[in-house]
């Protein structure tokens, strides 16, 4: 079985700019959730999707938004990015509790 | 300016020991903890998973301890290999599938 893809793997924007990341789950996965890592916070969970309905949400501004298809593919999207946006995000699916990470993909906000 | 990072307490083991991870969670209405390994450049990979209605269980060199009293988790992992280090993070479930991680610990393996 194929796992979690994320794309893109790497990607460098300026401030103010917004951006829009995609993670494709494993195959018969219906839920998909959002994680962002950063040296000082770890990791911190941003939301879940699961049917196309966002299940759970974190913490985080409305400049951080998601949503899901009904293929489950899910895309995040961060709007007016700042520096401290620049961070590794994981995407993960899962058909119960065990959630299974993609690779990520890393923003650099300049 | 520069943010500051993490300071990951770090665990340093020799090749073939025992290693014994420690992490203390928040939530006592939890009721499934797992946890990851992490390798630089990748994302975490599942290593084994616990429920609250047990307080040990064991996989391929990995155990899982819960006590639920103190709200700890620990991980051991048997005979210890340089393919073990890793970041190690344990986590718990809050609502849905949704998880809360820990900090993480830095496990180095010396040959």
């Amino acid at each position: 079985k194929a796992g979690v893809t994320q794309t893109p793997r790497y990607l460098i924007k300026t401030r103010g700019q917004q951006v829009t990341l995609s993670c494709s789950p494993i195959s018969g996965h219906r839920s998909v959730s959002w994680y962002q890592q950063t040296p000082g916070q770890g990791l911190q969970f941003l939301f879940e999707y699961f049917s196309e309905t966002q299940r759970n949400k974190g913490n985080f501004p409305g400049r951080f938004s998601g949503r899901q298809f009904s293929n489950s593919r899910s895309e995040m999207n961060v709007s007016t990015l700042e520096l401290g946006d620049s961070a590794l995000y994981l995407c993960a699916s899962s058909l119960a509790y065990e959630q299974f990470f993609g690779p990520g993909t890393r923003l650099t906000v300049l | 300016g520069e943010s500051v990072g993490l300071h990951l307490p770090t665990l340093s083991v020799q090749e073939g020991d025992n290693s014994i991870i420690n992490c203390a969670y928040s939530n006592s209405a939890s009721d499934y903890f797992i946890w990851y390994k992490q390798e630089s450049g990748k994302g975490p990979q599942f290593i084994i998973d616990i429920r609250s209605n047990m307080d040990k269980r064991q996989g391929q060199r990995v155990t899982v301890l819960l006590n639920k009293t103190v709200k700890h988790l620990s991980l051991q992992i048997a005979a210890t290999q340089p393919g073990d280090s890793a970041v190690y993070f344990c986590a718990e479930n809050f609502s849905g599938y949704a998880l809360n991680f820990g900090k993480g610990t830095s496990l180095l393996v010396t040959p």
